[in-house]
């Protein structure tokens, strides 16, 4: 878990604003994971991407958009056009060799819109 | 799209007890369930998981049972332990492809 990063920890955003969040991995995992927490929920797909420069919609991946130029990098931007954008984020990674496709998770960003 | 539900919601225990948590899936294409906990505040932590290809695996007083004909996997947990007060959250996904994970279940353990 240690070599998945995010940044920032907390971040506050009004509305009408698109906001970045962060995520690196130094894992020299293939691939990457984006998951949205609500409270008393469970975990939520973005988006993911298995390779660079590829990527794929999960289940709520509207008013959000993702870019995998880099094996380590899977920022995940947060747009004016989510409704309800306030949640916890959560990036993981994942090695995908068929054997063992163990997700490892960051520490997550917790995202507040005023 | 997979659907995962996850069962009770919350569950209390008394000490040294033991805990099952319940889930079950729509996807029979699915291969690979984990387990994570989560403390509060904090990422899911990955605690076990098994493969379609295995009925069931146990690490120390962890283990898990899948029943791929029904559909459904359980969490065992034995001699509960105050430190494994959590959210437990079950998951369902076709190799490298997104987890789909239950609601969770907030495990209680009672002195």
């Amino acid at each position: 878990d240690g070599g998945i990063t995010q940044s920032p920890k907390y971040l506050f955003r009004k509305e009408g604003q698109n906001v970045t969040l962060s995520c690196e991995q130094n894992l020299n995992h293939d691939a990457m994971y984006w998951y949205r927490q609500d409270p008393g929920q469970g975990l939520r797909l973005i988006y993911y991407s298995q390779i660079v420069n590829d990527f794929q919609k999960g289940d709520i991946a509207e008013g959000y958009s993702v870019s995998r130029e880099k094996k380590e990098s899977f920022p995940l931007t947060v747009t004016s056009a989510q409704k309800n954008p306030t949640a916890f984020y959560l990036c993981a990674s994942s090695t995908w060799t068929g054997d063992t496709d163990t997700q490892y998770f960051g520490p997550g960003t917790r995202l507040t819109v005023l | 799209g997979e659907n995962v539900e996850q069962h009770p919601s919350t569950l209390s225990v008394q000490e040294g007890d033991s805990a099952v948590i319940k889930c079950t899936y729509s996807d029979s294409a699915s291969n690979y369930f984990p387990w994570y906990k989560q403390e509060l505040g904090k990422r899911p932590q990955l605690i076990i998981d098994i493969r379609s290809n295995v009925g069931e695996k146990k690490d120390q007083r962890i283990a898990v049972t899948l029943n791929k004909t029904a559909k459904h996997f359980s969490l065992h947990i034995t001699e509960t332990q105050p430190e494994d007060s959590a959210v437990y959250f079950c998951a369902a996904t076709i190799s490298a492809d997104g987890l789909t994970f239950g609601k969770g279940t907030h495990l209680i353990i009672q002195p």
